[in-house]
């Protein structure tokens, strides 16, 4: 168990819905990655907050949003769903925002759009 | 950007072999961590690694920073190491972990 939780664990929903994923970091972590699995593109990066900032985007869609509260959970909002967006959303969380620092996985949410 | 391959694709084996996976990037980086996911699609840290070696049990690994790749090894392998193993990698300009396609393990009983 790393730590970092994630719910919900199983979405099915249709398309043109909105979602949102939620997760809470390790005790002590101040950043929050989001990662998107699927089976075309493989792992990549979505967004990164740092206490309660932005710190980081990657290919985020524009229908995909993300924050982090002040308790520092985060969710990640999924909207005007299509088929392709199908995938597991991985949170991860680190203690601090740099480049150094080793990133704790949650158990992910399989989204699945029908 | 930064390239990272991993090798080989796929390792079938037989319980109780040993076996190496590699990782080569193709760029100085900052972070180096070494996952298994898996058949329930758990990712599963192993090692953080940006240089030097690490052991933990039966698995232990190398990172060769000057040369850009990292060795992980599988000793006495056991049905429950089967998965997708994912070597990632992270930059000192950026703060996203850039991942290889992964090795997809499977052991025999």
């Amino acid at each position: 168990d790393s730590g970092v939780t994630q719910t919900p664990k199983h979405l099915i929903t249709a398309t043109g819905q909105r979602v949102t994923l939620r997760c809470s970091p390790r005790s002590g972590d101040l950043s929050v990655y989001w990662y998107q699995q699927s089976l075309d593109q493989g792992l990549q990066f979505l967004i990164q907050y740092y206490n309660g900032e932005e710190r980081a985007k990657g290919n985020i869609l524009e229908r995909f949003s993300a924050q982090q509260f002040p308790d520092l959970h985060s969710e990640l909002n999924l909207s005007s769903l299509e088929l392709g967006d199908s995938a597991l959303y991985f949170c991860a969380s680190s203690v601090a925002g740099g480049s150094s620092g080793e990133q704790f996985f949650g158990p992910g949410t399989r989204l699945t759009v029908l | 950007g930064i390239q990272v391959e991993q090798s080989p694709p796929d390792l079938i084996l037989q319980e109780g072999a040993n076996s190496t996976l590699r990782c080569n990037f193709s760029d100085s980086v900052n972070n180096l961590q070494w996952f298994h996911q898996n058949p329930w699609g758990q990712l599963i840290n192993l090692f953080y690694i940006p240089s030097g070696t690490k052991q933990n049990g039966r698995l232990s690994a190398t990172t060769v920073a000057t040369e850009r790749y990292s060795l992980l090894y599988i000793s006495s392998s056991q049905t429950t190491d089967s998965g997708v193993y994912f070597c990632a990698v992270l930059m000192d300009s950026n703060y996203q972990l850039i991942w290889g396609a992964g090795t997809k393990l499977i052991i025999k009983p």
